[in-house]
């Protein structure tokens, strides 16, 4: 089981609408949650961090956690083509000592 | 914000050249950075970790001897491919987390370095 696991996709969502991102982590203990975005050609840019349980918004984009279920996700609204790229779920284990563990990234596409 | 420098952003030479990348993390202290390559339409791969004033920890599989790694001051490391050859064409990425405000923070990453080797 890989430790932090994200869908792919591609995921395609109609421009206006909510695209959901969804992430799973294998470890417990986990505290710290992030969310990066990935431009084609382009190195990752963090949008968002997460350490509690709920949801934490920051202009369009609301992160959730749920360390009981082990996932946390991103949530985007009012989706803009400028919001496709590849977004990467990052996790900090109790096992990663100083480095994030991050997600194999979905692809996001939205559809003018 | 925290912000990471990578220099050079491209890098175009000859099989047998060895290349030196930069990071400097400008406006924080990063007792560790973080080195990783991305082949196109893949998954960024942590090559290995630099550590302040002692050795890098090298993820399995790279080779330490080929990718050498310097980490001298709170805000340098850099990367050196040595006697690079096409197949080590790839996208060289560098990131960094500030060492002062605990163990919980982002890594911020540099803008990368494209190499290409002919």
């Amino acid at each position: 089981q890989k430790e932090v696991e994200q869908n792919s996709g591609p995921l395609s969502v109609p421009e206006g609408a909510i695209a959901s991102l969804n992430c799973t982590y294998s470890d417990r203990g986990s505290q710290s949650f992030f969310w990066y975005r990935q431009y084609s050609g382009k190195s990752p840019e963090l949008i968002m961090s997460i350490y509690s349980n709920g949801d934490k918004e920051d202009g369009r984009f609301t992160a959730q956690l749920n360390k009981a279920s082990q996932y946390v996700s991103l949530l985007i609204r009012d989706s803009q083509p400028s919001d496709s790229a590849t977004y990467l779920c990052a996790v900090k284990t109790t096992s990663s000592a100083s480095k994030i563990i991050f997600g194999s990234g979905t692809r996001l596409s939205i559809r003018p | 914000g925290a912000v990471v420098s990578q220099h050079p952003s491209r890098v175009i030479c000859k099989s047998g050249t060895s290349v030196k990348i930069e990071c400097r993390s400008l406006d924080f202290q990063a007792t560790t950075m973080f080195w990783y390559r991305q082949f196109p339409k893949q998954s960024l791969m942590l090559m290995a970790t630099s550590n302040e004033g002692s050795k890098a920890t090298y993820e399995q599989g790279v080779e330490k001897d080929k990718f050498l790694i310097n980490h001298a001051s709170l805000t340098l490391s850099t990367l050196t491919v040595t006697s690079a050859h096409p197949e080590d064409s790839s996208f060289y990425i560098c990131s960094a987390r500030d060492s002062d405000r605990g163990g919980n923070q982002p890594q911020h990453f540099g803008d990368g370095t494209r190499l290409s080797i002919l």
